[in-house]
């Protein structure tokens, strides 16, 4: 199975500021790679898929970018709504995977 | 709307067997890959398995190959996921969740774009 490893696995920001996530596939996945946000209690919600196609709804503030094995998730001005988790998930082959998740929290 | 309601889930004991369905509404059943997707407490989101918008194909995680089961009825417009054998690294959140690509088949793959609320399994004596 492919792997996925995100990094930080934390993260302290503060409103306004810049983030981006890295998320790294043990294996070429071209650009088979979607973004969640997931908040407590909550069930995921999409964001990005295709590495860079934001989905309908979602705040320009959230880009994503990479293809091959190396993508990264960015978030140009962070909003208090923002502080969350997030995921990396591959849908290059089966079975899929996901990413350990990075907790983005206040500063 | 897509909605995604998930039921069936308890408290079983390690060895035994649960089945959770997904009744799903608001987009045609029929047409779309679905996915279950587990979350134990605390930790991350782990993809489980995938059935084929007409049953064809079904694709499993590895730590639960040859113990659970997905299937569909496409006429009642339901999923289901049959747990045999089960442990306590099972215990977690089940969420159902529908494929972005319709008649998804062959080379096609594709991504989650919705989510049910999701269903609490316990596996515990």
């Amino acid at each position: 199975a492919i792997q996925l490893t995100q990094s930080p696995s934390s993260l302290s920001a503060s409103v306004g500021d810049r983030v981006t996530i890295t998320c790294r596939a043990s294996q070429a996945i071209s650009s088979a790679l979607a973004w969640y946000q997931q908040k407590p209690g909550k069930p995921p919600k999409l964001l990005i898929y295709d590495a860079s196609s934001l989905e309908s709804g979602v705040p320009s503030r959230f880009s994503g970018s990479g293809s091959g094995t190396d993508f990264t998730l960015t978030i140009s001005s962070l909003q208090p709504e923002d502080f969350a988790t997030y995921y990396c998930q591959q849908f290059n082959s089966y079975p899929q995977t996901f990413g350990q998740g990075t907790k983005l929290e206040i500063k | 709307q897509v909605q995604l309601v998930e039921s069936g889930g308890g408290v079983v004991q390690p060895g035994g067997s649960l089945r959770l369905s997904c009744a799903a509404s608001g987009f045609t059943f029929s047409s779309y890959g679905m996915h279950w997707v587990r979350q134990a407490p605390g930790r991350g989101l782990e993809w489980v398995a995938f059935i084929r918008y007409d049953g064809s194909n079904k694709y499993y995680t590895d730590s639960v190959k040859g113990r659970f089961t997905i299937s569909r009825d496409n006429s009642k417009n339901t999923l289901y996921l049959q747990m045999n054998s089960l442990r306590a690294e099972d215990t977690a959140v089940y969420y159902c969740a529908k494929d972005y690509e319709a008649y998804c088949g062959g080379d096609c793959y594709s991504w989650v774009d919705c989510w049910g609320q999701g269903t609490l399994v316990t596996v515990s004596s």
